[in-house]
């Protein structure tokens, strides 16, 4: 079956940096791409920015432009996500996605990834 | 790029049919066929329940429906069932060619 599976819950300081990883199985990885979405505490889903496994050309949210950084390997189907210059508010749960550009959804996701920033 | 717009709260009693809108602009809803619903129960990742306006994928109830006009996307749940609280997201494709949920909408049974 398609799965998703993220490496586990992370704590950061302030200004540190957080790489998450997301192993993809049950498809053809270069197929699809990968959206990254993260939900703060209480808080609603919140789009990243997505990567295309077939070329690695990335879209990344505005407000997160020159702070992440999305990444794919091929050779073991996992994407990489990586934020640099942690704050507080950066702590979230993260999630990737598969997604599928020709028709716009996310489906599965992957079981997230806690990111607690924190001094 | 803005959130789009879901109302806060929805209720209903089990058999009853519930409507979630979600309001963007013409730049996001109201440009573009790609609006997707997901549900997420507490603790637990999202899952795709409607894309492109009113596709739902191999899985989901029939009692899951989309549509939308203008810049105003909706979903209907018919036959409300206890299992169908949770909250309730819409996503939208955008002009910049990025992609935007909504503000989320918590659906209790009553």
């Amino acid at each position: 079956q398609v799965q998703l599976v993220q490496s586990g819950a992370e704590v950061k300081k302030p200004g540190a940096s957080v790489k998450v990883s997301c192993k993809a199985s049950g498809y053809t990885f270069t197929s699809y791409g990968i959206s990254w979405v993260r939900q703060a505490p209480g808080q609603g889903l919140e789009w990243m920015g997505w990567i295309s496994a077939y070329n690695g050309n990335t879209n990344y949210a505005q407000k997160l432009q020159g702070r992440v950084t999305m990444t794919t390997d091929t050779s073991t189907s996992t994407a990489y996500m990586e934020l640099r210059s942690l704050r507080s508010d950066d702590t979230a749960v993260y999630y990737c996605a598969r997604d599928n550009r020709h028709e716009n959804w996310f489906d599965p996701w992957g079981q997230g990834t806690l990111v607690t920033v924190s001094s | 790029q803005s959130a789009l717009t879901q109302p806060a709260s929805v209720s209903g009693s089990p058999g009853q049919s519930i409507t979630i809108s979600c309001t963007g602009t013409s730049s996001d809803v109201g440009g573009y066929n790609y609006v997707s619903w997901y549900q997420q129960h507490p603790g637990k990742a999202p899952k795709l329940m409607i894309y492109e306006v009113s596709n739902r994928p191999s899985g989901v109830p029939d009692r899951f429906s989309g549509s939308k006009s203008g810049n105003t996307a909706s979903l209907t749940i018919s036959g409300l069932q206890a299992e169908d609280e949770a909250d309730y997201y819409c996503s939208s494709y955008t002009s910049s060619s990025t992609d935007v949920f909504g503000t989320g909408t918590k659906v209790t049974v009553l």
